[in-house]
């Protein structure tokens, strides 16, 4: 039971412009929503959180938007840089749970010269 | 700061043989401490979380058990591998509610 879910395995962008990542999620106590890149051969490394109280969370380049009521999450990258080509895991939390993240299957980004 | 080591890095083990992988903390006390995998293609799947010492909660059935015999160390361990454990394990860490989880550096186990 896939509770968060990212519908774009794979994603590929052009240098400088903006790169835009999508996750849902179907339970609606989930009030903590992260943001992970992944290089391969190494561990998932934070980016950026968001709370549910909350609809937009911005560090530097990256931008979080939060959809309460579509169960929708994005994570904005502008503008994009090749470095940041990885794979990205959007994550869920159930904070009274003890924090338990429920993480989806990823995006692929490719950002292109 | 804060460190988590994780290891080995790399792991090809037969089928049948017994599985032991080992995650520790520093710079932290009584952090909660989770084991993921990552299966090929596919997203990070909770296998077990700890919230203190000998405190063990599975997510999932499965041919894999968890322990935490210190405040700061958390293993994963099978009596007898099956292929279907092979992929990338990740240990992780959070301080409590509302924090992020940090990750360690991943096993990748191949079962042969």
């Amino acid at each position: 039971d896939q509770q968060v879910k990212q519908n774009s395995p794979s994603l590929s962008v052009q240098e400088g412009r903006i790169s835009i990542l999508n996750c849902d999620y179907t339970n609606s106590m989930f009030d903590y929503f992260l943001w992970y890149k992944k290089y391969p051969a190494e561990g998932p490394t934070f980016l950026i959180s968001i709370s549910s109280i909350k609809d937009k969370n911005e560090d530097g380049r990256f931008t979080v938007f939060l959809n309460k009521s579509a169960k929708h999450l994005s994570l904005h990258i502008v503008p994009s840089q090749p470095g940041d080509s990885a794979v990205y895991f959007c994550a869920a939390s159930l904070r009274y749970n003890f924090n338990k993240f429920y993480f989806g299957s990823g995006t692929k980004l490719n950002v292109k010269p | 700061s804060q460190t988590i080591h994780q290891w080995p890095a790399t792991l090809v083990q037969p089928v049948g043989s017994p599985l032991s992988l080992e995650c520790t903390v520093e710079g932290t006390s009584n952090p909660n401490l989770y084991w993921y995998r990552q299966a090929a293609g596919r997203g990070l799947q909770l296998l077990f979380y700890s919230v203190g010492i000998g405190q063990i909660s599975s997510e999932v059935p499965q041919n894999l058990s968890a322990s935490r015999p210190q405040d700061r160390q958390f293993i994963l361990s099978s009596k007898k591998l099956l292929l279907s454990d092979s992929g990338f394990y990740l240990c992780a860490w959070t301080l409590g509610r509302g924090t992020e989880a940090f990750f360690g550096q991943g096993t990748r186990l191949t079962v042969v």
